[in-house]
C-alpha cells in the first residue's frame, strides 16, 4: 500500500516556464513533508520542506504547498532551468522528530532549453 | 567535511554470496538509515538507527542485517545474496531532513 504516491512518472517543461510536481498521501497523521532532487548516479539531496501547520514555504525559485483536506502536495519551480532536470521525490513524516520519512516513487522532470 | 560516503561504489555478486555495504557520515548525526531504490519504487527503507546502539526495521528487512558499530558508521550484510536484491543502496543520517550518500550499485547474478 502506497502511502506516498505521485502519479506522474515524467514531465517535460520549457526553459522559463513553471514546473508543477504533484505528491498525494493517503495517511492523515502524516504532518511534515519533504522535497528531495536526485542527479543520476548521485544521492537524493534535500529541496525544501512544509511542517502541517503551514500551507506554503518558499526558498528562491522554489514553493511547496500544502492541502491537507485534500491529502495533497505540490513543489512549484519557477522559473524551471535546465539544471533543474532530475527526480524529484516527495516524502512523508508522522513525526518529524523522529526523522523516519515514507518516500514516494518519483518524477522525472525533464527541462527543455 | 565529506558529508555522507558509502563503499563500494559498485559490487556483482553470485548468488548465495555475502557483503558488507559500508556507510560513515561526519555530520555528528544521532540517526543514520539504509534505503534500496528500485524502479518504479522509490526510495524503500531497509533498516535504520536512531541512535548509537539501536536498530530497527524498515519496510523491507528481509535479506538484511545491519550494525551500527559506532556513531559514525552503519553497515548493511547481505549474508547470502539474492537477485531480488539487485538494487542501488543508499545510506543517509539524520538530525532533520536526511543526507544521503552516492549509493553503491549492487548487482547479484
Amino acid at each position: 500500500d502506497q502511502q506516498v504516491k505521485q502519479n506522474s512518472p515524467s514531465l517535460s517543461v520549457q526553459e522559463g516556464r513553471i514546473s508543477i510536481l504533484n505528491c498525494d498521501y493517503t495517511n492523515s497523521m502524516f504532518d511534515y513533508f519533504l522535497w528531495y532532487k536526485k542527479y543520476p548516479a548521485e544521492g537524493p539531496t534535500f529541496l525544501i520542506s512544509i511542517s502541517s501547520i503551514k500551507d506554503k514555504n518558499e526558498d528562491g525559485r522554489f514553493t511547496v504547498f500544502l492541502n491537507k483536506s485534500a491529502k495533497h502536495l505540490s513543489l512549484h519551480i519557477v522559473p524551471s532551468q535546465p539544471g533543474d532536470s532530475a527526480v524529484y521525490f516527495c516524502a512523508a513524516s508522522v513525526d518529524a522528530g523522529t526523522y523516519k520519512y515514507i518516500f514516494g516513487t518519483g518524477t522525472r522532470l525533464k527541462v527543455l532549453a | 567535511n565529506a558529508g555522507v560516503t558509502q563503499t563500494p561504489k559498485f559490487q556483482v555478486l553470485k548468488t548465495g554470496q555475502s557483503m558488507t555495504l559500508q556507510c560513515a557520515q561526519d555530520m555528528n548525526h544521532n540517526s543514520m538509515y539504509w534505503y534500496r531504490q528500485d524502479p518504479g519504487m522509490g526510495l524503500r527503507l531497509i533498516y535504520y538507527s536512531a541512535s548509537e546502539g539501536t536498530t530497527d526495521k524498515g519496510e523491507v528487512p528481509n535479506g538484511y542485517n545491519v550494525s551500527r558499530l559506532n556513531k559514525r558508521e552503519f553497515s548493511l550484510r547481505l549474508e547470502s545474496a539474492a537477485p531480488s536484491q539487485t538494487s542501488v543502496y543508499f545510506c543517509a543520517s539524520s538530525e532533520g531532513e536526511q543526507y544521503f550518500g552516492p549509493g553503491t550499485r549492487l548487482t547479484v547474478t
